[in-house]
């Protein structure tokens, strides 16, 4: 097991639905990342934290909510998600945002179908 | 046209065959690149980085930047089933996750 740990592993939500989608790590890393992984398409990146503040939002739609309370745990509450959302999210960690060479420690993602 | 391009596969290939697999880019300005492998269920982990031009080995792996042609390749020596994954490459102008760009990823399959 990675140290980056995301819960639920699967996810099944109506377009009504609200539902949260958690990460947590405990490599002591500083940055935390959300990242989109659709069929065919490269990885998306959605938000990015240093410290637990958000340095980056890549023109998501508001439908997607990030919340970063600690340097530990990353949420992404969603609401009215469209089936165009369906993917596996990924969450990432890093020492801090800019350490390529020691890479990003993945989480094994959560599988969203939006129904 | 995209900034990275990555043939999606996807590659079968014989176990001890050697595996080369590619990307080009368009933006000259690329500085940083890496690969990453993915399996199954997984998420990505990071197998090799390079800064700049020229060549790097690791064991099996060896990762290769030509920036005249703006083009990476990554090699794999004696391939081996549990090589099966898919590969992405990734780079950047500049260090920094908002800069980061994947390719599309390359589903590689070693056949026992």
């Amino acid at each position: 097991e990675t140290g980056v740990t995301q819960t639920p592993r699967h996810l099944v939500m109506g377009m009504t639905n609200k539902k949260s989608l958690k990460c947590e790590q405990h490599l002591g890393h500083n940055a935390m990342y959300w990242y989109k992984q659709s069929a065919k398409k490269p990885l998306e990146l959605m938000f990015v934290y240093n410290f637990k503040e958000q340095t980056e939002n890549n023109s998501v739609p508001s439908r997607f909510s990030p919340e970063c309370p600690n340097s530990s745990h990353l949420f992404l509450h969603l609401h009215t998600l469209q089936p165009e959302d369906s993917a596996l999210y990924l969450c990432a960690s890093s020492q801090d945002i800019g350490a390529f060479n020691y890479g990003y420690t993945f989480g094994s993602g959560t599988r969203l179908t939006v129904v | 046209q995209k900034e990275v391009e990555q043939d999606p596969g996807p590659l079968s290939v014989p176990e001890g065959a050697i595996v080369s697999l590619n990307c080009t880019y368009s933006n000259s300005a690329f500085q940083y690149f890496m690969w990453y492998r993915q399996y199954s269920r997984k998420g990505p982990e990071l197998l090799m980085y390079t800064y700049s031009s020229g060549n790097k080995e690791d064991g099996r792996f060896t990762a290769q930047v030509d920036k005249s042609s703006k083009y990476i390749s990554l090699f794999i020596r004696d391939s081996q089933p549990s090589d099966s994954a898919t590969y992405l490459c990734a780079m950047s102008i500049i260090q920094g996750a908002q800069k980061l760009v994947f390719g599309q990823g390359t589903r590689l399959t070693i056949n026992p």
